[in-house]
Order: structure tokens, then C-alpha cells, then sequence
């Protein structure tokens, strides 16, 4: 079965720099999720989608925008990096904003240097 | 706000040992409560879930009941192997409004030993 797809799956980045980060849901999926897991920490809800609209926010710094496309796939763009950035970014996606299960992707890990 | 509180790890069993890992939550209303798994350097991957009060969540295994009375959902199985070793977090959902954000547990590490 077709998974949540992100990319890229490792990204180094020096401080200041930008970076975006890619999800594509599973199809027919239009509600997606971006969550942010620092080191040895639980995952923390950053933003969400659904039908290209943001739906909810979480604790996303304002250096941080998403946006969820035609395709329903997202981007979260990352701006002026700092090294407590340095995380795995989790996208997860689900048949509807109603719907409960939730599935997740592999990851993108984010080295700040 | 909605919380989510697990039993403190890390545990280690042998392999063929009963496990169970505690969790609690608060929350308004009704969540739907999860458990996900997170194997060495990989992502979450659902494990099972219950939408609402007594059901019982099941896969590979594992089992949990949705217990409204003591607002616990506490991960079982009755004979643990070496290939379960990974992080284990304990999520709600709450089930009103537009909020359908996850709230996950710090999670708990289980090693398996043969």
C-alpha cells in the first residue's frame, strides 16, 4: 500500500539558512499534518491542512510557513535556521480532517550547523 | 489543555515477558486514543487504536482498552520478543471541533533481550 512520502529524508543546513521540506500524502488523503520531534522528545504538532486550508496551528515559530498545494502534497518552509531546529519533521496525513487514524512518513532529519 | 501521561522508561524485559506500559490521559470531552510505535531510526507507525469507551485496540499482539472510568489506555502483550525493541508513545485525539491534532506521551523505550 502506498505510504507518506517526504523528502528529503536528511538535510543539513547551516544557521540562518532556509530550507523546505517536502510531504506527498497518500493518495486520496487531503488532510495533512506536520509535527516536529527534537531529540529523545515526543512529537509536537507544528501545522495542519485540510482541502489546501490550514486547519489548525500548533507551536510553529513565525520564522516557519506551510502551505498545502492543488495535489494536496506540502511544503513546510524554513527560515533563518537555528541550531534548536535541529529535529526529525514528521508529515502525516488522513482520509479527512474527521477521520482519526492519522499515518505517518518516514521523516525528514534536520541538522542545523 | 489535553495531556498525555506515560509510565517512565526505559524497560527492559526478556525476551518471552509480559509487558505492559501505562498510560493516562486529560482531555475534554471524548478522545480517540492511540498507540504509535517508533522502531531505531525509523517513523511512527500506528500500532492500534480505540475511539470510544471500552473498546479494545489490538494488532501483532498488543492490546489496549479505553477505560473512561480511570481515563487509561494501557498497552499489553502477553509475550514480548526481541524484534519489539523500539519507542513506544501513547496519543489522544479529541474528537470536537476542528482540533484533530495528535497529542503524543514522551514515550517509552523498550528494550527486548534475548
Amino acid at each position: 500500500a502506498a505510504g507518506v512520502i517526504q523528502s528529503p529524508r536528511h538535510l543539513i543546513k547551516e544557521k540562518r539558512e532556509t530550507a523546505t521540506l517536502k510531504c506527498y500524502p497518500i493518495p486520496r488523503h487531503d488532510t495533512v499534518y506536520w509535527y516536529q520531534q527534537g531529540p529523545g522528545q515526543d512529537p509536537q504538532f507544528l501545522i495542519s491542512f485540510y482541502e489546501k486550508m490550514q486547519s489548525d496551528k500548533g507551536s510553529i515559530p513565525d520564522r516557519f510557513s506551510a502551505q498545502q498545494f492543488s495535489d494536496y502534497h506540502s511544503e513546510l518552509n524554513m527560515s533563518s535556521l537555528e541550531l534548536g531546529d535541529s529535529a526529525l519533521y514528521f508529515c502525516a496525513s488522513s482520509l479527512s480532517a474527521g477521520t482519526d487514524t492519522q499515518y505517518f512518513g518516514p521523516g525528514t532529519r534536520l541538522t542545523v550547523l | 489543555g489535553d495531556s498525555v501521561t506515560q509510565m517512565e522508561g526505559p524497560v527492559t524485559l526478556s525476551e518471552e515477558a509480559f509487558l505492559t506500559i501505562n498510560c493516562t490521559y486529560t482531555a475534554t470531552g471524548y478522545p480517540s486514543l492511540f498507540w504509535y510505535v517508533q522502531y531505531p531510526g525509523e517513523g511512527l507507525q500506528l500500532l492500534l487504536k480505540a475511539t470510544k469507551a471500552d473498546d479494545k485496540g489490538s494488532n501483532k499482539g498488543f492490546e489496549a482498552t479505553y477505560r473512561k472510568e480511570t481515563t487509561s489506555f494501557h498497552l499489553e502483550k502477553g509475550s514480548v520478543q526481541v524484534s519489539d525493541s523500539a519507542v513506544y508513545f501513547c496519543a489522544l485525539r479529541w474528537s470536537g471541533g476542528s482540533n484533530y491534532k495528535l497529542t503524543f506521551g514522551k514515550g517509552t523505550l523498550l528494550t527486548v533481550n534475548p
